[in-house]
């Protein structure tokens, strides 16, 4: 198994471009998820998924949509980058809604000038 | 608001040591708490959770953390630590099944 890709791994952004950020699992796994990472604030939860078909919104969800039509591909789009927006971006996923234990992609870093 | 602290940045201990790494919660309901370890350039790794049951659990690599409802704290430890233990450690609370609120780190230096 690949466990969780992501991709790309690194991009850089120019203000007002918009992009998706690729994530895909062959786990079979349910629960899926985005995070940003920032220096000193941990990583926040940004949209998030139970199964296909289904979103909901995280702690820091503004600049960001997210859709799941299959269970195995979790894509993030910005749809007019800003540069609060630069970050390392993590892609999660786990069994299921309640098991709590995620497997994590490599990350992407992005930087928006 | 849900939230979850982890009051070190960075903690130093020698190797052959016990460790621990701090981490509290705050209380809404009876969180699922999680500890995850970063090494330089990769994602997180799962360590160890705490459902319910017995306060003391027991993880990944020889860690173990210490459940205290009473101070809503959840804190890591180990009896003799590594160096190769060096690494970023993230404490998580998981709210309502679905959303996670991770520390903001502690960075563990373990020196020979």
């Amino acid at each position: 198994n690949a466990g969780v890709t992501q991709t790309p791994k690194f991009q850089v952004l120019k203000t007002g471009q918009s992009m998706t950020l690729q994530c895909a699992q062959d786990m079979n796994h349910e629960y899926m998820s985005w995070y940003r990472q920032d220096p000193g604030m941990g990583l926040r939860l940004i949209h998030y998924s139970v199964g296909a078909g289904i979103t909901d919104q995280g702690e820091v969800p503004n600049g960001y949509n997210v859709s799941r039509s299959t269970t195995e591909d979790f894509p993030l789009r910005l749809l007019s980058a800003a540069p609060s927006q630069t970050s390392v971006y993590f892609c999660a996923s786990s069994y299921s809604q309640g098991s709590g234990e995620q497997y994590f992609g490599p990350g992407t870093r992005l930087t928006v000038t | 608001a849900q939230s979850v602290a982890q009051p070190e940045d960075q903690v130093n201990v020698a190797e052959g040591n016990p460790l621990t790494v701090k981490c509290t919660y705050s209380v809404s309901g009876n969180p699922y708490l999680f500890w995850y370890v970063q090494y330089p350039n990769r994602g997180l790794q799962f360590l160890l959770k705490y459902i319910t049951g017995d306060n003391l659990v027991k993880g990944s690599y020889g860690f173990e953390a210490e459940f205290n409802k009473s101070q809503t704290s959840f804190h890591l430890k180990k009896p003799s630590a590594l160096v190769s233990d060096s690494a970023l450690y993230f404490c998580a609370a998981m709210y309502n099944f679905n959303k996670f609120y991770f520390g903001s780190g502690t960075k563990l230096n373990v020196k020979p």
